[in-house]
């Protein structure tokens, strides 16, 4: 199980916000929300993650819910350079190894951005 | 630095061949991942790595596969024989100890194989 849910597919227009939902209601207090995202045939590529506060670098923005069982990735600007297969993914950083069902990406959300 | 470096790109063998991909990881992580896209299942981990040791292979689909890290900077998944249904593309990727850094997957191009 991904221990995620995210909406299959999502449009955007160019130029306009992006807001990817996640919901992970099951997720652990020591566990992060990461974002990657996969543009075609290509290797995913690490977007963002956090643990309960906000978080922006010079990609996106991670908002997380207060009790943290959703989180909304935004893409302030959507270009179509950022039409891509999103992933939300919860798991644990600072153990010793990595929980294995942790590493799981599901089917993440298609992202199409149009002109 | 390179990134994560996959060979080969792409690789179409004939049913019950063996076929071998091979991986570079980035210089210094302990981590190495081998993952597997296709349409139905989408991105599935088959087994990682810490410092060259398999922790977990529960993904690997079955015997015909077998993954091994003879040193820090190399890795190879087997596939012997191979079968038309093992057509995906393959992924490397490789990480720093958890707690380190971001904590992100850095990921290769993969190795895309058709099993005709």
């Amino acid at each position: 199980d991904a221990k995620t849910t995210q909406p299959p597919s999502m449009d955007c227009a160019e130029g306009r916000a992006a807001n990817l939902p996640c919901n992970h209601s099951t997720i652990s207090g020591n566990e992060y929300v990461y974002w990657y995202r996969q543009i075609h045939s290509q290797g995913p590529q690490y977007i963002i993650h956090g643990l309960k506060n906000n978080e922006t670098n010079e990609m996106a923005s991670l908002i997380i819910t207060e009790d943290r069982k959703s989180s909304t990735l935004i893409l302030p600007h959507a270009t179509l350079r950022d039409t891509a297969v999103y992933y939300c993914i919860v798991r644990v950083a600072l153990s010793a190894n990595y929980n294995t069902d942790k590493l799981i990406f599901g089917t993440g959300t298609r992202l199409q951005v149009f002109p | 630095d390179a990134g994560v470096i996959q060979s080969p790109r792409h690789e179409v063998t004939e049913m019950g061949q063996e076929v071998t991909l091979r991986c570079k990881p980035i210089s210094g992580h302990d981590y190495l991942f081998w993952y597997r896209q296709t349409m139905m299942r989408g991105l599935e981990l088959l087994i990682y790595f810490n410092n060259n040791v398999p922790i977990d292979d529960s993904g690997m689909p079955e015997d015909r596969f077998s993954a091994k890290m003879p040193n820090a900077s190399f890795s190879t998944l087997k596939i012997q024989p191979s079968e038309p249904r093992d057509s995906a593309v393959y992924f490397c990727a490789s990480s720093r100890r958890p707690g380190t850094g971001t904590g992100e997957l850095f990921f290769g191009e993969g190795s895309r194989l058709t099993v005709l």
